[in-house]
Order: structure tokens, then sequence, then C-alpha cells
């Protein structure tokens, strides 16, 4: 039972317009979302995270929104450059543990 | 996720044989979690492990697979018999913290299994 969902695989951006990569979740009492990176062969690396209580997390080029009503997060990357292109994964914590979703692998292209 | 140690980074393994998977936290890093990525799929969450404790197995399987994180050295993930299905990547994390949120966790490179 797949609690956090990406039902995009791919994701194509050109350079320096904005990604937005998206996830929608079913447990409602997830308490944290956080956001991946991973490149091949490399384990994933953190890059944001929301609190539930919060709906926008800001930082850099990256954005974090939250829609608890829609059980619904996206990433914004904005401008996108090459060096972005990689898998990212969604994931939400209840308590210990951590729920990830599938990942969307996105390219840029320069 | 640099500091977090997985050996080794592959393993070729025949069905029936046993897999061992070692991980070493970064410093200070007193709980650690093993997740499995199997093709065309998210992490899934097996376990996770304060030293010389299992705080939280609900997502290992209930044969053939166990986890140890001892007082001193590398938590191990140990599955036994391997079948081709356990063909997977295991990844590791740790932590500094009990409860996880904002902190993140710090992933291992990962363990890329593969059973003939």
């Amino acid at each position: 039972d797949q609690q956090v969902k990406q039902n995009s695989p791919s994701l194509s951006v050109q350079e320096g317009r904005i990604s937005i990569l998206n996830c929608d979740y079913t447990n409602s009492m997830f308490d944290y979302f956080l956001w991946y990176k991973k490149y091949p062969a490399e384990g994933p690396t953190f890059l944001i995270s929301i609190s539930s209580i919060k709906d926008k997390n800001e930082d850099g080029r990256f954005t974090v929104f939250l829609n608890k009503s829609a059980k619904h997060l996206s990433l914004h990357i904005v401008p996108s450059q090459p060096g972005d292109s990689a898998v990212y994964f969604c994931a939400a914590t209840l308590g210990n543990q951590f729920y990830f979703g599938t990942g969307t692998s996105l390219t840029v292209i320069p | 996720n640099a500091g977090v140690m997985q050996n080794p980074r592959h393993l070729v393994r025949r069905r029936g044989q046993e897999a061992r998977l070692r991980c070493s936290p970064m410093k200070g890093h007193s709980h650690v979690y093993w997740y499995r990525q199997l093709p065309e799929e998210g992490l899934k969450f097996m376990v996770y492990l304060q030293k010389e404790n299992i705080i939280d197995e609900s997502g290992m399987p209930k044969e053939r697979f166990s986890a140890e994180f001892p007082k001193e050295g590398p938590s191990i993930l140990r599955i036994q018999q391997v079948v081709r299905g356990d063909s997977a990547a295991y990844f590791c994390a740790s932590s500094p913290v009990l409860a996880p949120g904002q902190e993140t966790q710090y992933f291992g490179p990962g363990t890329r299994l593969l059973v003939l």
C-alpha cells in the first residue's frame, strides 16, 4: 500500500524554466514532508522539508508547497539548471518511519 | 550523504547463500535505518535501530531477514537463503536524533545485491 505517491515517473524542463514535481499522500497523520535528490549510484541526499503545520518553505531556488486539504505537496525549482537533473523522491514521516514515493526523474535540458 | 559508509557496494550471491550488508553511520549518529529499493520502485522502510536495540522492524520480512546494530561496529543487515526477489539496492541512513522531522537522515551510497 503506497501511502506516498509520485505519479509522474519523469519530467523534462528547459534550463532556466521552472520545474514542478508533485507528490500525493493518503495519511493525514504525517507530520513532516521531505524532498530528496538522488544521482545514479549514490544514496539520496536531503533537499528541503516542511512541517505539516506549514504550507510553504523556501530555500534558495527550491520551494516546497503543502496543501493539506488536497493531501498534496510540490517542489518548485526555479530557475532549473542542468545539474538539477536527478531523481527526486518525496517522503513523509510518521513517528519513526519514513515513507517514500517512487521518485520522479527530472531532466533539465541545456 | 558523505560520511555514511556501506559495504560492499555490490554483492553477488547465488540462491540459497547468505548476504551480509554493512553500514557505518556518520560519526555521532546512533540511529540507523535500512531501506530497500526494488527496480522501478521507491525506497521501502525495513528497520530502524538504535545501538543494541531494534526500535521498529515493521518493514522487515518475517523470515530470512535480520538486522543488528551492536554497541561496537557497523550495523548489519543479514539475508539468509537469498532468493532472486531479494535482488535490490539496499540503503542505510543514519540520524543523530530519535524523532525524525526537520532533521533528516543521511544516506549511504547503497549496496546493490544481485542474486543469481
